[in-house]
């Protein structure tokens, strides 16, 4: 099984519709973040987080709210989803001290129409 | 302007070739340094570490130079497997990483 994993992997949905996206880890790690990726532009962060019930704002957070209910667990949501946040979308493990070197999962390829 | 510049290429180099990739961070007060590598429709997966001294891995190395806020990854002998996207990666001081949006690197035989 993956260290990170994602789900769902792909999902299509429409305009105005909410979303949840699922990332669980076996890490054991403490910092857990999500990014969305777009041609050309590479990966933003859209949130972080650092403990349980810690959450912090990325460059992109507009649109997209998080919950972290376990160490394991961090969840990102489309509250009413719109087509530019069609993305691919990375959530991200890191050890606590360290390097800070990411562990990511396979990706969740998301279309809004 | 972005934080972190790359050169989109793609970069076409015949198997064997030596090729560079070169990346500026706008944050000086940056902390960390690496580059990730991202194959086709897969996440991206650590390469190496950049440290101030340069450092080498294998065929890999890496430099940073903090003055010109600069960054830079050669591949020696390039075999058909670097075929892939290099992501250079700035951990800035609260630990918030920035991407470049990659360099695409084609090696063919």
């Amino acid at each position: 099984d993956a260290d990170v994993t994602q789900t769902p992997r792909n999902r299509i949905t429409k305009t105005g519709k909410r979303i949840m996206l699922e990332c669980s880890q076996t890490k054991g790690h403490d910092r857990m973040y999500w990014y969305r990726q777009d041609p050309g532009l590479g990966l933003r962060l859209i949130y972080y987080s650092f403990d349980v019930k810690d959450i912090n704002k990325g460059e992109i957070s507009d649109g997209y709210s998080v919950s972290r209910q376990a160490q394991a667990k961090f969840s990102l949501s489309l509250e009413s989803a719109i087509p530019n946040q069609t993305a691919l979308y990375f959530c991200a493990t890191a050890e606590a001290t360290g390097a800070n070197v990411l562990t990511f999962g396979a990706g969740s390829r998301l279309t809004v129409l | 302007r972005k934080e972190v510049e790359q050169d989109p290429g793609p970069f076409n180099v015949p198997e064997g070739a030596t090729v560079a990739f070169n990346c500026t961070y706008s944050n000086s007060a940056s902390q960390s340094f690496f580059w990730y590598r991202q194959d086709c429709r897969k996440e991206p997966k650590l390469l190496m570490s950049v440290y101030s001294s340069g450092n080498e891995d294998g065929r890999f190395t890496a430099q940073l130079n903090r003055a010109s806020q600069y960054i830079s990854l050669l591949i020696r002998d390039s075999k058909l497997s670097d075929s892939a996207t290099y992501l250079c990666v700035v951990n800035r001081n609260n630990n918030d990483m920035r991407f470049g949006a990659g360099t695409r690197l084609t090696v063919k035989p």
